[in-house]
């Protein structure tokens, strides 16, 4: 099966600075790749997604890159600012008859004023 | 307003009580799925459901069942809960299409389990 692994696990930035979180996963199959972001004590929802057939999406201060042949996608944010504060969680989900979506271990990331 | 409600919110038991923890939906998602969240291990699947009366396991099944009898409603059971389950549980559900429609998920059930 698929396997999602998310680094770095932690991560503190000065408000103003980007941030960068990067996923690896193992099955090529897969074509479709959200981030979610949980805000403490809330649900995770979903702040932007690629598919395999894009290198890039960006939407405001977030991107979303990914290297179909490396088998790796990143979450860039510029501009962090305090509410950027959350855990965050990548994903992958094979191809259209497996509807199963295998989250990363998420990322703690923590804006500093 | 479109939604997935889980309920309970909190819920403390003792070994071996049986329980269960409802999710439904109003947006008419053919695809419903139950993750658990546990500190450094992230959403893992624990059962999902196709559609009405398909169900099928997730990584972590163990412990666990289900039920969709009803289109809108996927409750998750612990026939005998264990210290192990104790846990954030989250219901999600989404459409089932080629579009990748979102993942949406539920308010969370924090269960502890003495």
């Amino acid at each position: 099966g698929e396997n999602v692994e998310q680094h770095p696990s932690t991560l503190s930035v000065q408000e103003g600075d980007s941030a960068v979180i990067k996923c690896t996963y193992s099955d090529s199959a897969s074509n479709y790749f959200p981030w979610y972001k949980q805000e403490l004590g809330k649900r995770p929802q979903l702040i932007i997604d690629i598919r395999s057939n894009v290198g890039e999406k960006k939407d405001q201060r977030i991107a979303v890159t990914l290297n179909k042949t490396a088998k790796h996608f990143s979450l860039h944010i510029t501009e962090t600012q305090p509410e950027d504060s959350a855990v965050y969680f990548c994903a992958a989900k094979a191809d259209f008859g497996n509807e199963k979506l295998t989250f990363g271990t998420g990322t703690r990331l923590t804006i500093i004023p | 307003e479109a939604q997935v409600t889980q309920n309970p919110r909190y819920l403390i038991t003792v070994t071996g009580k049986k329980l269960t923890v409802t999710c439904s939906q109003n947006m008419n998602h053919e695809y419903m799925s139950w993750y658990r969240q546990d500190p450094g291990l992230g959403l893992r699947q624990i059962y999902y459901s196709m559609n009405v009366e398909v169900t099928d396991k997730g990584d972590v099944p163990e412990g666990y069942k289900v039920s969709r009898k009803e289109k809108r409603n996927f409750p998750l059971i612990l026939e005998s809960p264990s210290p192990n389950q104790t846990s954030l549980y989250f219901c999600a559900s989404r459409f089932t299409d080629s579009g990748n429609s979102p993942l949406h998920f539920g308010n969370g059930t924090r269960l502890t389990v003495t």
